[in-house]
């Protein structure tokens, strides 16, 4: 079975610091690993995903993650936060092509932009 | 490229009621699945077709809801007789290759 965590529900930064979320997954074949973002009241819109290609990976809006298989994590960054990120950003595994399809999320961390 | 819509978004049903969600997929996306989403928490998996055929079913999927895919086109959720527990955002995502494109969702409110 495939699993995620996110440590810390709650992330508060200053505009202009950097943001610092963490995804640590569980899975027994390689994963394909998924960060999407969610405004209030909205869908989810995918912000980058780990396809086993490059480990590091660029995703919109200035977010970038790092695949680490040793440490089995896939946290998100961006070097510079804008009030614009204020959101609730999920980390989420899949099992490859072939396997189970469906999308396993973390619980969840709310990132808060101090002014 | 429309995006994943949902219809309604929003429903205010009384206990016991009957309630049916439409989602349309992006269109030429074969796979189409539904999560539900509770307050605080990351969407939970409840159903995947691939093309018209459903391929997997969560346990979360009680006797009371029902999914369909007709043509593999659109897609309902319906929930009979529905109970408070029932409250909550239900999301619809499609895709093609390996990324999940969601839709807005439709947030479902039992009195």
């Amino acid at each position: 079975a495939q699993s995620v965590t996110q440590l810390g529900s709650h992330v508060s930064v200053s505009e202009g610091a950097l943001v610092l979320l963490r995804c640590n997954y569980s899975s027994s074949v390689p994963p394909y690993l998924f960060w999407y973002v969610q405004y209030p009241n909205q869908g989810l819109q995918l912000l980058l995903k780990y396809t086993s290609a490059a480990t590091l990976v660029k995703g919109i809006n200035g977010f970038e993650a790092e695949f680490k298989k040793s440490e089995t994590s896939f946290h998100l960054t961006k070097p510079s936060a804008h009030m614009s990120d204020a959101a609730e950003y999920f980390c989420a595994v899949r099992g490859p092509p072939g396997g189970n399809e469906k999308l396993t999320f973390g619980t969840g961390t709310r990132l808060t932009i101090i002014p | 490229d429309t995006g994943v819509s949902q219809n309604p978004r929003h429903k205010i049903t009384k206990r016991g009621q009957n309630v049916t969600f439409r989602c349309d997929p992006i269109s030429e996306h074969n796979r189409l699945y539904w999560y539900r989403q509770t307050l605080g928490q990351g969407p939970e998996f409840l159903t995947y077709f691939q093309n018209e055929a459903r391929l997997e079913k969560s346990r979360l999927l009680s006797d009371r809801f029902s999914a369909e895919r007709p043509k593999g086109s659109f897609s309902t959720l319906e929930i009979q007789r529905t109970e408070q527990g029932d409250s909550a955002m239900y999301l619809c995502a499609s895709s093609l290759t390996r990324e999940q494109y969601f839709g807005p969702g439709t947030r479902l409110t039992v009195t």
